[in-house]
């Protein structure tokens, strides 16, 4: 079993439409919970990170840990052509000392449509 | 002004070459990655330098060599390209630091990528 799962998609949505985008991993030390976006052919930039269990809120953008299931999620209300990008989710353990990696899943391609 | 920059974008190359790759941050981050990036999307870690300490080196073959000359520099040398080495080469950086205790989250800052093309 990888370490993290994400479904590859790829999902297609329509304008204004809420989207979610889901995670598993079975390493029960990470800690830190990512979320990156990759735009095509750039380099993926940080959208959020939550700690532990619970959840964040930004925007348009919540991202949900339940570290007792495992499971991560990333929903994005009022979803915008803009939004169209590669979503990555990503995992570490932290806390410092030499534990500097991070684990990616697959990205899951989302495509937003007027 | 470029965070994370790195060079050539685009390598289009022959079986059996050997190229390079480099990477420089101006973040005044302590720590560099490389990342490769296969046809599938997957990115997965090769290699990381912490000020200048090679701390994570992953099952790679030993004809990835990284270097870094300072802690704002991460260079990664390819012997003997094979096709299978045709990916997107990340370089990225973060706070991180061994010895300072953590922040938590190790967030890295990625560059925008290096194309290789082995033909």
């Amino acid at each position: 079993q990888k370490e993290v799962e994400q479904d590859p998609g790829p999902l297609s949505v329509p304008e204004g439409a809420i989207v979610s985008l889901n995670c598993t991993y079975s390493n029960s030390a990470f800690q830190y919970f990512m979320w990156y976006r990759q735009y095509s052919r750039k380099g993926p930039e940080l959208l959020m990170y939550t700690y532990s269990s619970g959840n964040k809120e930004d925007g348009r953008f919540t991202a949900q840990v339940d570290k007792s299931s495992k499971y991560i999620s990333l929903f994005i209300r009022d979803s915008q052509p803009s939004d169209s990008a590669t979503y990555l989710c990503a995992m570490s353990a932290g806390g410092g000392g030499s534990n500097y990696k991070l684990t990616f899943g697959k990205g899951t391609l989302l495509t937003v449509n007027p | 002004d470029t965070a994370v920059s790195q060079t050539p974008k685009y390598l289009v190359t022959q079986m059996g070459n050997d190229k390079s790759i480099k990477c420089e941050q101006n973040l005044g981050h302590d720590t560099m990655y490389w990342y490769k990036q296969d046809s599938k999307k997957f990115l997965k870690i090769m290699f990381s330098y912490n000020n200048k300490e090679l701390i994570i080196n992953e099952t790679v073959p030993n004809r990835f060599s990284p270097k870094s000359p300072d802690k704002a520099h991460l260079n990664l040398h390819i012997n003997s390209l094979e096709l299978g080495d045709s990916a997107v080469y990340f370089c990225a950086s973060s706070q991180e630091s061994r010895g300072r205790v953590s922040s938590g989250a190790n967030v890295l800052t990625f560059g925008a990528g290096s194309r290789l093309t082995v033909l």
